[in-house]
Parts: structure tokens; C-alpha cells; sequence
């Protein structure tokens, strides 16, 4: 079952420019995590945010959560072309199985 | 380096040949997973195991079977496969359910 939409599908913007994607997710969470694709390779965790929090900080990249409205945004600043991937975030419930629900990802092109 | 190493990174086999693709983890993690990647399906497991011993299906079981015997390696077996297992595998571990999890490089399979 898909827990997490995302928006846009796809982003193109300048290099220096600042993304932001969106996440909505359907049921309660314990956390939330965000990862990156490049094409057709393993995924890269970035960042989790736990229920509780509501904003998180890792140099470029800020996550913020709301879960009263269940969703969640990752802002990129400063993009460099070496940002260009999917980025997908992934739900953790609470269900003690360690299970990740991902949404069906954002992919991002930053133009040199 | 911490890692997770899958093998091998692309098969191309026919229906009904048994294949078996390997994971393994150096990092001492406790939980493992599988994951498949479809194109507008996104990300799904497969498989997880939270320790050694203990396995448990995700959400497409089907046509697949795990084993935990060591705390390392989560291998994926696939006994009689068919076209419809064509897909991109992820392997992915963290050291408990919960946890960020760390992904393998991917393996490519396509049955034909």
C-alpha cells in the first residue's frame, strides 16, 4: 500500500537555487526518512525525523514534519548539479516491523 | 568500509531456474530487508528479518524465500522465477527496526 505522495514528480531548477519537496503520508508514524536515488542505483539515507520533532537540520538539507498534517517537506539549498536524483521519502508506523512505505519519489535536475 | 554488498549486480536468467541473490552486511546490523523497485510502483518489501532466525514477509512475498542463518548475510531466493519477478533488487540493513537502513548497490534481474 503507497504511504507517501509526493510533489512535485519532478523538479528542474538552476544550480544555487534552493528545492523543496513535499511528502504526504496516510497513518500515524513513528518516523520519517528521506532518501536519494541516483539513476538506477542504491538508495542514500539523508535524513530521519522522529514523530516528535518538527524540524531537522543536516548542512544543505532541511526537513521539517507536521503531523497533524501529515506531511513533510526537504528543502535543498544551495543546489549543486551533483544533487540531480530522485528523492524519495519513506514512513516508518509503528509497527515494530522495521518496515519502510516509500512514496514514489521526486526526481530533481539541477542545471549546471 | 561499512557496507552492504549484494551479488550479483545483474542476472539475466530464464523461467524456472532457481537463483539466489546474496547480501551481506558488515556493521553488525540486527534487522535486514529486500526491497523490489518497479516503475510507478516504487519501493516494496519483500522480505524483512529482525535478528538471526527470524524472518517474516512484507508485502510481496510472493514467488520468494529468505533465510537468516547468520547475523551477516540475508540471502534471496528465488525458486522457480518468472517474468513478472523481472525488477531492480535492493537489499538494506540497520542495526535495529526502526533505524535508518543502509542499501546495497542493487541487483538488476530480468527473467526470460
Amino acid at each position: 500500500s503507497q504511504q507517501g505522495e509526493e510533489d512535485p514528480q519532478a523538479l528542474s531548477i538552476q544550480e544555487g537555487e534552493n528545492a523543496t519537496m513535499n511528502c504526504s503520508y496516510k497513518t500515524s508514524i513513528n518516523n520519517l526518512q528521506w532518501y536519494r536515488q541516483n539513476s538506477g542505483r542504491g538508495l542514500v539515507h539523508l535524513i530521519l525525523i522522529r514523530s516528535n520533532e518538527r524540524e531537522k537540520h543536516s548542512g544543505r538539507l532541511r526537513v521539517t514534519l507536521d503531523t497533524s498534517k501529515k506531511s513533510s517537506s526537504l528543502l535543498i539549498t544551495a543546489s549543486r548539479a551533483a544533487d540531480t536524483a530522485s528523492y524519495f521519502c519513506a514512513t516508518d508506523a509503528w509497527s515494530n516491523t522495521g518496515k519502510l512505505i516509500f512514496g514514489q519519489g521526486t526526481t530533481l535536475q539541477v542545471k549546471p | 568500509e561499512a557496507q552492504v554488498t549484494q551479488n550479483p549486480r545483474y542476472l539475466i536468467t530464464v523461467t524456472g531456474k532457481k537463483l539466489t541473490v546474496t547480501c551481506s552486511q558488515n556493521m553488525n546490523h540486527e534487522y535486514m530487508s529486500w526491497y523490489r523497485q518497479d516503475p510507478g510502483l516504487g519501493l516494496r518489501q519483500i522480505y524483512y528479518s529482525m535478528n538471526v532466525e527470524v524472518t517474516d514477509k512484507g508485502d510481496v512475498p510472493e514467488g520468494y524465500k529468505v533465510s537468516r542463518k547468520e547475523k551477516r548475510n540475508f540471502p534471496l531466493i528465488l525458486e522457480s522465477p518468472s517474468p513478472n519477478q523481472t525488477s531492480l533488487y535492493f537489499c538494506a540493513s540497520s542495526l535495529q527496526a526502526g533505524n535508518e537502513q543502509f542499501f546495497g548497490p542493487g541487483t538488476r534481474l530480468t527473467v526470460l
